[in-house]
């Protein structure tokens, strides 16, 4: 069974770096194939689609974001980690980890974790 | 990016009717290659996390009752719902996937009556 867990800080204030983690089970990111990915939502808002991460270890970025964006993952500790830098108020979302195989649709996703960006 | 526009942005609905909901791409949504069309449709419950269930146009995800459906219609991509069940509350979001970024329609909610 496939499951993933995102995990990080609720608050952040503005132009800090926010970190966030998704742990996962049930799929090996050495798998070919397998891509693990961030998506967020502004409260009332839109999905949308930040960075994903392959297992040979080719990485997408969001153009409008790339700059502030690292994914990196960690295939012993079954974990991918997104970084974003100089966080603004406007990055306030729910961010979810998702699982992709083989290019396909998300068919897993995590519950999502609340950012909050507030001084 | 390329742009999705779902029509309507809410829906209510009577238990036991249909419902559609529709969406366009500001691009072509074809792969050339393989013949498919990479659009694929997700319902967010209320406080929950998106879930597929349509793929690749018109392939139901695992679990999904067969009440629901995927197709095309010239430049319209549409999601149906044979009979609409109180459980079928949510916001209905459709994505492309033929280009990265991946993109999302604005979501349409769908409320019973």
């Amino acid at each position: 069974q496939i499951t993933l867990k995102e995990s990080g800080p609720t608050l952040v204030k503005p132009t800090q770096t926010l970190t966030l983690t998704c742990s996962f089970s049930g799929f090996s990111l050495s798998t070919t194939g397998v891509g693990v990915g961030w998506i967020r939502q502004p409260p009332g808002k839109a999905l949308e689609c930040l960075a994903l991460i392959y297992w040979d270890d080719d990485r997408q970025y969001s153009p409008s974001l790339k700059s502030r964006l690292t994914i990196t993952k960690d295939t012993s500790k079954n974990q991918v980690v997104l970084t974003m830098t100089d966080m603004d108020p406007m990055d306030t979302a729910t961010y979810y980890c998702v699982h992709q195989y083989d290019d396909n649709a998300f068919d897993f996703w995590g519950h999502g974790t609340l950012v909050t960006v507030s001084s | 990016d390329i742009v999705m526009t779902q029509t309507p942005l809410s829906l209510p609905v009577t238990p036991g009717e249909p419902a559609s909901i529709s969406c366009r791409s500001s691009q072509s949504l074809l792969n050339s290659d393989d013949g498919n069309i990479y659009v694929d449709w997700y319902l967010q419950k209320p406080g929950q996390s998106p879930q597929l269930l349509i793929h690749t146009l018109s392939y139901r995800a695992s679990g999904v009752p067969d009440r629901f459906s995927g197709s095309e219609s010239g430049a319209d991509f549409t999601l149906k719902i044979n009979r609409v069940e109180a459980e079928d509350v949510g916001l209905y979001y459709c994505m492309q996937r033929i280009e990265f970024p991946y993109s999302f329609g604005q979501g349409t909610k769908l409320e019973i009556k």
